[in-house]
């Protein structure tokens, strides 16, 4: 059974442009969150989806947005990159049996 | 949901028992004790999940006293590929039909030397 896959797995921008990441779940699961991780404040919630409503959100500042299609693959979206917003973006879908199953993660460096 | 605390870090060498101890005074009746691994760039890996009492599974066991205020991880014979860090969290059981935010400390950073 494939896991959590996410794209792409490394990305540099520039201050002020916007990115999009992509997560495939586990097939069925229908529940997908999104986790930044850095050095500094380690693995914060960003926001979690469910059947392709944002059900939980975050401390995170509006730029950070995401969206979950019908058949469960997510995106998130953050826009006006800032240097601080260099980080490992993971995202993790949920198991019955399992708890979470986490992706590899996008590294984002933005420049 | 319940805050954690663990220690920063551990070293250890191949071949010994690693116990990693969590507190979390606050626990409510309905939260699980879940521990995950995490390798360098890599996203957290469920290691073992438990209520109560103890639980065992092929990668470790996971010991909650009565009070369960506090729970021990512990991993038997670490090898060097054990090296990674180790995160306690608490909550719902949450598989996959409620909320969804797994609240992460800091985790503890474990070495495994030769």
């Amino acid at each position: 059974k494939a896991g959590v896959t996410q794209t792409p797995r490394y990305l540099i921008k520039t201050r002020g442009q916007q990115v999009t990441l992509s997560c495939s779940p586990i097939s069925g699961h229908r529940s997908v969150s999104w986790y930044q991780q850095t050095p500094g404040q380690g693995l914060q919630f960003l926001f979690e989806y469910f059947s392709e409503t944002q059900r939980n959100k975050g401390n995170f500042p509006g730029r950070f947005s995401g969206r979950q299609f019908s058949n469960s693959r997510s995106e998130m979206n953050v826009s006006t990159l800032e240097l601080g917003d260099s980080a490992l973006y993971l995202c993790a879908s949920s198991s019955t049996r399992y708890g979470y199953t986490f992706g590899s993660g996008t590294r984002l460096t933005v420049v | 949901l319940a805050k954690t605390t663990q220690p920063i870090s551990m070293d250890s060498y191949e071949g010994q028992e690693v116990n990693i101890t969590c507190s979390h005074n606050n626990i409510a009746t309905n939260d699980y004790i879940t521990w995950y691994q995490q390798f360098p760039s890599q996203g957290p890996r469920f290691i073992i999940q438990g209520y109560k009492t103890k639980v065992t599974n092929e990668v470790a066991s996971l010991f909650i006293p009565a009070d369960r205020k506090s729970s021990t991880l512990s991993l038997p014979r670490v090898s060097l590929s054990d090296t990674a860090v180790y995160y306690c969290l608490v909550g719902d059981r949450n598989y996959g039909g409620s909320q969804g935010n797994l609240i992460f400390g800091k985790g503890t950073k474990l070495s495994v030397k030769p």
